[in-house]
């Protein structure tokens, strides 16, 4: 196992409601980045975090938003849902923002997120 | 834009058989290369990096030809739990994340 874990596992919203979805990195990470896997694709880079700053981002709109916490641990917020958002979120971590060590990511196991 | 392509499969394959999945990548300033593996509904799984040189890996073989953006596995005397979907992925350096391909279906037959 990578020691990435994420809550919930699974997760069932309606339109225009909000959701916080949360992973706790591995042990001597400190960058989490976060991924949106829709049914048949490869997964879509959502945003890095660093240092608790975003360090970079996608092509998602302002309304995914996330945090970093001092512990490295991580929170993807994402507001006013639409059905499109259904996906499997999943965050990774790795160590520092540039180089091998950063682009070598480790991927929790998800969070299943359903909006009817 | 930066993409990766791959064939999406599925690739049936007899089990003991060798199989061969590539992918090519539009950004030529790709610095990292890598292979994962996923399993149905689960998280993708670091396989292996891949290096100019070609690294192996137990069955497992992984090619990075820059000339020509293309990216090759080789799989050895393949099991039935090489069943899975692989997917390519390239990363500019950085903050920019990795770009995955959308994976190849790979299913061991008996």
């Amino acid at each position: 196992e990578t020691g990435v874990t994420q809550s919930p596992t699974h997760l069932i919203k309606t339109r225009g409601q909000q959701v916080t979805l949360r992973c706790s990195s591995q042990s001597g990470h400190n960058t989490v980045s976060w991924y949106q896997q829709a049914l048949g694709q490869g997964p879509q880079f959502i945003f890095q975090y660093y240092r608790e700053e975003e360090n970079g981002r996608g092509n998602f709109p302002p309304r995914f938003s996330g945090l970093q916490f001092p512990n490295y641990s991580s929170e993807l917020n994402v507001n006013a849902l639409e059905l499109d958002d259904s996906a499997l979120y999943l965050c990774a971590s790795s160590l520092g923002t540039s180089g091998y060590d950063a682009d070598t990511q480790y991927f929790g196991p998800g969070t299943r997120l359903t909006v009817l | 834009r930066k993409e990766v392509e791959q064939d999406p499969g599925p690739f049936n394959v007899p089990e003991g058989a060798t199989v061969a999945f590539n992918c090519t990548y539009s950004n030529s300033a790709s610095q990292s290369f890598f292979w994962y593996r996923q399993d149905c509904r689960k998280e993708p799984k670091l396989l292996m990096s891949v290096y100019s040189s070609g690294n192996e890996d137990g069955r497992f073989t992984a090619q990075l030809n820059r000339a020509s953006q293309y990216i090759s596995l080789l799989i050895r005397d393949s099991k039935l739990s090489d069943s899975a979907t692989y997917l390519c992925v390239v990363s500019g350096g950085g903050a920019d994340g990795l770009t995955f391909g959308k994976g190849t279906h790979l299913i061991i037959q008996p």
